[in-house]
């Protein structure tokens, strides 16, 4: 069985610049979460789907991060413009159907802002 | 707030004893927690998770915990320590009919030779 898969794995970018990242969730999967895991800290939850309707998006800073899920599979994170404190890694996981299942994992993206 | 806490940064266990890697949590309803492995360079792998049930659920790796729910908390334990156990864990908290879960802020666990 194939992995969430993400990309890019690595990004650097300079500050006040747009950043873009995907995830491909495990086939099925009707759930997919983005976090955000800034470094000595664990991952914060930014947006949830579940298919392509947001389930949760409390934490995600709207004036500068957007998200969608068109067609309940793929996703894309979008950060314009970037900041300083938006260096992390951004992770993408999956869930067969809501949050008390298992969350599969990508390898996430570093992402640094110069 | 609903919150989960992690009081050691760090742990460290000579290999072939017992460890232990201790969660709290703070839940305005009955909880489902999880514990999840961090390898270097490597995205989170699911360890086990407590929904409802027998308190001591086993996992991968041979690692189990036991849920406490008067003292509101989630240990992770293993009988005897491998050096390949060393890696960052992280419990996790969401609770019954609120979608939101939330990540401890890690320990690190160090198996020395």
């Amino acid at each position: 069985e194939a992995g969430v898969a993400q990309s890019p794995r690595y990004k650097i970018i300079e500050k006040r610049q747009s950043v873009a990242f995907w995830c491909n969730p495990i086939s099925g999967h009707a759930t997919l979460y983005w976090y955000q895991q800034i470094l000595g800290q664990g991952p914060k939850l930014l947006i949830q789907f579940q298919n392509n309707g947001v389930v949760d998006d409390s934490q995600l800073p709207k004036d500068r991060f957007s998200a969608e899920r068109l067609k309940g599979v793929d996703s894309t994170l979008k950060i314009q413009p970037a900041k300083l404190e938006d260096s992390a890694v951004y992770l993408c996981a999956s869930s067969l159907k809501d949050n008390t299942d298992t969350q599969y994992f990508g390898p996430g993206t570093r992402l640094t802002v110069l | 707030a609903q919150s989960v806490a992690q009081p050691e940064d760090q742990v460290n266990v000579a290999e072939g004893n017992p460890l232990t890697v201790k969660c709290t949590y703070s839940v305005s309803g009955n909880p489902y927690l999880f514990w999840y492995v961090q390898y270097p360079n490597r995205g989170l792998q699911f360890l086990l998770k407590y929904i409802t049930g027998d308190n001591l659920v086993k996992g991968s790796y041979g690692f189990e915990a036991e849920f406490n729910k008067s003292q509101t908390s989630f240990h992770l334990k293993k009988p005897s320590a491998l050096v390949s156990d060393s890696a960052l864990y992280f419990c996790a908290v969401r609770v019954y009919r609120d979608d939101k879960i939330i990540f401890g802020k890690g320990t690190r666990l160090h198996i020395l030779p």
